[in-house]
């Protein structure tokens, strides 16, 4: 089946550090990838997201690759803030059902940034 | 505000209570989606709905969880009998078919089952 894989937390950070998070999947198709975030107490807001090999999505200084060939789709800032402080959630979706994208979730990566 | 809204925002209930929340997506989002986070993990899906029909529900979604979405727009959630196993943040999430697989979040309604 489908799976994402994450990086597992939580990460630390001091304020205008390099951001990586890792994430690799497993696809039974063709997937489309996507990075959401989480602030506390909140629902998920779409970060960014890719839809084929070699895309670059990118947003509020965010950025991720599409890598077939290492199944991977790693989220990358060159300058974390403190409102970046939050939970990142990669994700996939793989048509299924007709036409239902259903996303496949990872298990989230906190993420704190200290001034 | 435009986005997916829902509610209640938080609910507590006593175990055997049933409870219902309410979603409405995006104002031309013919697409509505029904997913289930509990602490420390990603969210999973329930089930989907395009237009008014009930297209693909998930192996978590047992007999007391009924979902609806009867005139297309807005949905319920409905869970019977509650148990303190379900008590996760209910997310609802919407999308339009021509923009494909782009899936909009709302806030989600957190269920606490005592």
């Amino acid at each position: 089946g489908d799976s994402v894989t994450q990086m597992e937390g939580p990460v630390t950070l001091s304020e205008e550090a390099f951001l990586t998070i890792n994430c690799t999947y497993t696809a039974t198709g063709y997937p489309s990838l996507f990075w959401y975030v989480q602030y506390p107490g909140e629902g998920l807001q779409l970060l960014l997201k890719a839809t084929k090999a070699d895309d670059k999505g990118s947003n509020k200084g965010f950025e991720a690759t599409y890598r077939k060939e290492t199944t991977s789709f790693h989220l990358e800032k060159g300058s974390v803030q403190v409102s970046d402080s939050a939970v990142y959630f990669c994700a996939l979706s793989v048509r299924s059902g007709g036409s239902n994208y259903k996303l496949t979730f990872g298990k989230g990566t906190l993420l704190t940034v200290n001034p | 505000d435009t986005g997916v809204s829902q509610n209640p925002r938080h609910k507590i209930t006593k175990r055997g209570q049933n409870v219902t929340f309410r979603c409405d997506p995006i104002s031309e989002h013919n697409r509505l989606y029904w997913y289930r986070q509990t602490l420390g993990q990603g969210p999973e899906f329930l089930t989907y709905f395009q237009n008014e029909a009930q297209l693909e529900k998930s192996r978590l979604l047992s007999d007391r969880f009924s979902a609806e979405r009867p005139k297309g727009s807005f949905s319920t959630l409905e869970i019977q009998r509650t148990e303190q196993g379900d008590s996760a943040m209910y997310l609802c999430a919407s999308s339009l078919s021509i923009t494909g697989n782009t899936i909009y979040f709302g806030e989600g309604s957190w269920l606490t089952v005592v």
